[in-house]
């Protein structure tokens, strides 16, 4: 058990609607990160918090958005859902932002777009 | 930016077998370096991790990965897989300065036969 915990593990929408996935971090980890993980374009990093803070961007589309609380949970909001979009969504933590301290992933959601 | 190629997207083994799954990352600057496992149904765990001093590192369940600088790969290796060893292994890399978002590999899929 890696101590995050994403919820739901299962989503299945239509088109053009929108949904939320959540994530609590580890315990004592200040930052969180969602990738996305599909077949085609294996696992893709989205966006990164560190403190309620967004400290980096990466292949996020204008139609996702995320935040992290100040209880330090995560939320990453998907609107506008396309087909494209169905893909498993992983949260992962860490203590710190230097480049040697490893992730801890959650068992991911996922997003079933129909 | 930093890059990772899993040169096999798949590699089937016989129990008891040994096993190398071959990883090779870009970057300019120097490196951390990872493994991670990631069962069916599950997010991906820490396996080892390169940081500095010894180029081989090993891990609890028997894997062992040497960092090898002039070749730019981070090989991981089994002398003897087992059923349970069945799996998706990701290599990772992130910049010991600069960008600290670890980039994934695509993936190898372990398949251990009896």
């Amino acid at each position: 058990d890696s101590g995050v915990t994403q919820t739901p593990k299962h989503l299945i929408t239509a088109t053009g609607q929108r949904v939320t996935l959540r994530c609590s971090p580890r315990s004592g980890d200040l930052s969180v990160y969602w990738y996305q993980q599909s077949l085609d374009q294996g696992l893709q990093f989205l966006i990164q918090y560190y403190n309620g803070e967004e400290r980096a961007k990466g292949n996020i589309l204008e139609r996702f958005s995320a935040q992290q609380f100040p209880d330090l949970h995560s939320e990453l909001n998907l609107s506008s859902l396309e087909l494209g979009d169905s893909a498993l969504y992983f949260c992962a933590s860490s203590v710190e932002i230097q480049g040697n301290s490893p992730l801890h992933f959650g068992n991911g959601t996922r997003l079933t777009v129909t | 930016a930093q890059s990772v190629t899993q040169l096999d997207s798949q590699v089937p083994v016989f129990e008891e077998a040994p096993v190398e799954l071959r990883c090779n990352y870009s970057s300019s600057v120097s490196v951390y370096l990872f493994w991670y496992v990631q069962y069916p149904n599950q997010g991906l765990q820490l396996l080892l991790k390169y940081l500095s001093g010894s180029t081989l590192v090993e891990s609890i369940n028997g894997f062992e990965a040497e960092f090898n600088k002039s070749q730019t790969s981070f090989h991981l290796r089994k002398p003897s897989v087992h059923i349970s060893d069945t799996a998706e292994y990701f290599c990772a890399v992130s910049l010991s300065g600069g960008s600290y978002i670890p980039t994934f590999g695509r993936g190898t899929s372990l398949i251990v036969h009896p």
